[in-house]
């Protein structure tokens, strides 16, 4: 079974550009969440979709955004870009919305640097 | 705010002994608890996942849960120099998939 997969890569982008990350769930898993990796803060939640709907959001500003297709594929958007947006962006999916007994399962990520 | 607190290490220890690994959280209504390791470089890879109090065997993987204590922790018996990576603890709240991380304790096992 193939895991979950996001792309691209890795990204250079400029400042007050705008990025778009694809993500493509594990096959038959409904739940897409995506996370921020920076080695301040860590792992960070910013928003988890499920049947094409966001679920649940972490705090994080409005440039920040992503949508769900019926296909369960992702994608998240930052606009306006930041230096500080720099961080790996790491997508997981999971068989339910439910949190207990379906644990998420992460892609490779993809790594954005913005100069 | 809630917080899930790991050691960041690094933890040494020998090639073939036990690496004891742990993790506390503020929400007591945690619901599932979950370790990750991360390689350098690599995407974060499940390694146990427990729900209710006691332990839980994997392998030469333990978590141990106690709720009452806000605490979980993981045993890696045997240790490999394989197994050196940094280990993440994420705790579930209850809403959805969302999960809280600890910053992670680096491992190093040496041979």
């Amino acid at each position: 079974k193939a895991g979950v997969t996001q792309t691209p890569r890795y990204l250079i982008k400029t400042r007050g550009q705008q990025v778009t990350l694809s993500c493509s769930p594990i096959s038959g898993h409904r739940s897409v969440s995506w996370y921020q990796q920076t080695p301040g803060q860590g792992l960070q939640f910013l928003f988890e979709y499920f049947s094409e709907t966001q679920r649940n959001k972490g705090n994080f500003p409005g440039r920040f955004s992503g949508r769900q297709f019926s296909n369960s594929r992702s994608e998240m958007n930052v606009s306006t870009l930041e230096l500080g947006d720099s961080a790996l962006y790491l997508c997981a999916s999971s068989f339910t919305l439910r949190g207990d007994n379906s644990p998420l399962h992460f892609g490779n990520g993809t790594r954005l640097t913005v100069t | 705010q809630k917080e899930v607190e790991q050691n960041s290490g690094p933890l040494s220890v020998p090639e073939g002994a036990i690496a004891s690994l742990n993790c506390t959280y503020s929400d007591r209504g945690s619901q599932s608890f979950f370790w990750y390791r991360q390689y350098s470089g690599k995407s974060p890879e499940l390694i146990m996942s427990i729900y209710s109090n006691g332990d839980k065997e994997d392998g030469r993987f333990t978590a141990q849960l106690n709720k009452a204590s806000q605490y979980v922790s993981l045993l890696i018996r045997d240790s490999q120099p394989s197994d050196s990576a940094t280990y993440l603890c994420a705790v579930n709240e209850g809403a959805g998939n969302m999960l809280t991380f600890g910053g992670g304790t680096r491992l190093m096992v040496k041979p």
